[in-house]
Parts: C-alpha cells; structure tokens; sequence
C-alpha cells in the first residue's frame, strides 16, 4: 500500500529565504508526482508534474525534483515571499492503482515579512 | 473557460439527515474524482467515476455513501444518514480522458460538511 509522508509538517522562514520541503513515498512504481498549494478555506492548485520518467520540472521560483529509485521527491522554492505562504501537499499516482492520486499530509509554510 | 465548480461551499446537517454535494468538472473534463479532507489528516481518495460508470469506489464507506456522474449534469456525491465523523471538506477533481497520468488534476474549492 503507497503511503507518503512530508516532512516538515511546519516551517516558517523569513522572507526571502530559499527553502526544500521534503516528500517521500513507499512503492517507487509511480507514473507521475504531483505538487499542489492549498490555500486555508480554499481547494488545491497544481503546482507542478513530474512524470516517471523525469528527474525535475521548473515553473518561476518553484523547482521539483524526483528520485523515483529513492521514493524522494523534493520542493525547492527560492527568494520566499509571503505570499508563498500555504500548504503544501505532495501526491502521487501509483502504478496499478486506478489514477487515484495518494496525498501527504503537508507542509504548512509561514513566510514572514 | 470556468475551473471545476463545486457547490454548496459549506454545508450544515443534523445528525441523521442527507448531504448532497455537487461537482461540475472542467469543460471537456469526463473524469471526476471525489476526495475527503478530515481535520488534521491528508486528502483520502473515495470514488473516481466516468460518465454513467463508477471506475474506482474503493475508497468510499461502504454504507450511506454513494456517488454518481449521470450523462447530463453534475457528479452528486450522496451521504445519507450524516454522522458528525462525516464532518470534513469533500474536493472534486476533474481530467480529460486519460489526462491523469500526463496532466494535473484540476480542483473545486471544496465543501465544508459540518455535521451537528
């Protein structure tokens, strides 16, 4: 059974700072990865995609990368602003497993001004 | 082009009543997927259903809960007989044929079920 974990389950970083959030999952037979932002009273935004077969993708100050052998997945996000603030699941389709996407529990980033 | 919309935002029910919960996907979308958030917990998978054919229902309570996508319409998601552990944030998720493997899933903003 895929499970996931993040960690950290917090972080608060002041503005400006480069920060990893970290994503690991148990069945390495994965077709894609996913990042989405959650926003507090508010649904998901896809943040970015990484299929099986891919190592990053990039969009703006957001970089994700996949080490699909390991079961890591990794969430770079450089010169934070506190508009970054939010939470941030990672999820993942298992092979085999009908396209239902398996989530984390998140990481609930403060950036502060 | 309008996101996926679900309705009521939030909803408030007794103990022993029916929630309904809509979801209308993307245009285009044919793939919907129901997910519950409970406090404090991650998002759960319950059912993924296509037009008229539910694919997956294995993440769904197997009493009281149903789910359908008729051919015309929104997908209902059905709860009957509410329990106040029924208390979560339920999400719809739309794709286009055979997107999920190589395009994000798209959200609704959710509805709030309190049950009291």
């Amino acid at each position: 059974k895929q499970e996931v974990t993040q960690i950290p389950a917090a972080l608060s970083v002041p503005e400006g700072e480069n920060l990893v959030l970290n994503c690991s999952f148990t069945d390495s037979a994965i077709y894609n990865l996913q990042w989405f932002r959650q926003d507090p009273g508010k649904g998901l935004t896809s943040l970015l995609l990484i299929q099986s077969s891919q190592r990053e993708q990039t969009s703006g100050r957001l970089n994700a990368s996949l080490d699909k052998s390991s079961g890591r997945s990794t969430l770079y996000i450089a010169a934070s602003q506190p508009g970054d603030s939010a939470t941030y699941l990672c999820a993942v389709i298992t092979q085999g497993g009908s396209e239902k996407l398996v989530f984390g529990k998140g990481t609930k980033l403060t950036v502060n001004p | 082009n309008a996101g996926v919309m679900q309705n009521p935002r939030h909803l408030v029910r007794r103990r022993g009543q029916e929630a309904r919960l809509r979801c209308s996907p993307m245009k285009g979308h044919s793939h919907v997927y129901w997910y519950r958030q409970l406090p404090e917990e991650g998002l759960k998978f319950m059912v993924y259903l296509q037009k008229e054919n539910i694919i997956d229902e294995s993440g769904m309570p197997k009493e009281r809960f149903s789910a359908e996508f008729p051919k015309e319409g929104p997908s209902i998601l059905r709860i009957q007989q509410v329990v106040r552990g029924d208390s979560a944030a339920y999400f719809c998720a739309s794709s286009p044929w055979q997107g999920q493997y190589n395009s994000p899933l798209h959200f609704g903003n959710g509805t709030r079920l309190t049950v009291t």
